[in-house]
């Protein structure tokens, strides 16, 4: 089993829909990262949590650590919003290590 | 901040060959990692740097590869021999040195092609 479970794994909405991605994992965790990648493969990174909710523009994540679960929310989704999102966790590998375990990545496309 | 920059953006070659990525993280990160993802799938761990020494070392990384960052700043991949399951997007990312858990910040990612 994944240590970073996300579902779904594609979700295709019209444009303005609200949408939530979700993200599950199973070690104890330092942070978790809410990613977007475009096609071409550049990363970039929306949010690192590790409580409580974070806001930017019109996306939201959430983090429940007890239910080692966290959720990302895109309010009026727009078609430049169509990406892939990915969720991964750190965790402290010693010293100033925190590499990232990633889970699949949900395929968004949101149709105008 | 001009980013995290790797090159080259793909690298087509014969399977046997070696081949050689780059990265340039921002400039004073002295956080660098190396990620492997392969089509569909999320990414995965390869190595760790802080400044030139690196510090862990992924069993995904064969005798195969080798990576090195020798004054702290860029960083190199390397794959001897290469074979056709090394075709993937090899990404690097950077963060600061500030504090604990940071950030990463990723470049475009190489794209190795073997044929």
């Amino acid at each position: 089993k994944n240590e970073v479970e996300q579902s779904p794994q594609n979700l295709t909405a019209q444009e303005g829909e609200f949408i939530t991605i979700n993200c599950s994992y199973s070690v104890g965790i330092s942070a978790l990262h809410w990613l977007q990648q475009h096609p071409g493969g550049g990363i970039v990174s929306l949010f690192m949590l590790s409580s409580g909710k974070k806001k930017h523009g019109r996306l939201i994540a959430t983090i429940n650590i007890q239910e080692k679960h966290s959720s990302l929310h895109i309010t009026a989704s727009h078609p430049r919003d169509s990406a892939v999102y990915i969720c991964a966790v750190s965790k402290n590998s010693g010293g100033s290590n925190y590499k990232l375990t990633f889970g699949k990545g949900t395929l968004l496309t949101v149709n105008p | 901040d001009t980013g995290v920059s790797q090159n080259p953006r793909h690298k087509i070659t014969k399977r046997g060959q070696n081949v050689t990525f780059r990265c340039d993280p921002i400039s004073e990160h002295n956080r660098l990692y190396w990620y492997r993802q392969t089509l569909g799938q999320g990414p995965e761990f390869l190595t760790y740097f802080q400044n030139e020494a690196q510090l862990e070392k992924s069993r995904l990384l064969s005798d195969r590869f080798s990576a090195e960052r020798p004054k702290g700043s860029f960083s190199t991949l390397e794959i001897q021999r290469t074979e056709q399951g090394d075709s993937a997007m090899y990404l690097c990312a950077s963060s600061s040195p500030q504090g604990g858990n940071q950030p990463q910040h990723f470049g475009d990612g190489t794209r190795l092609s073997i044929l």
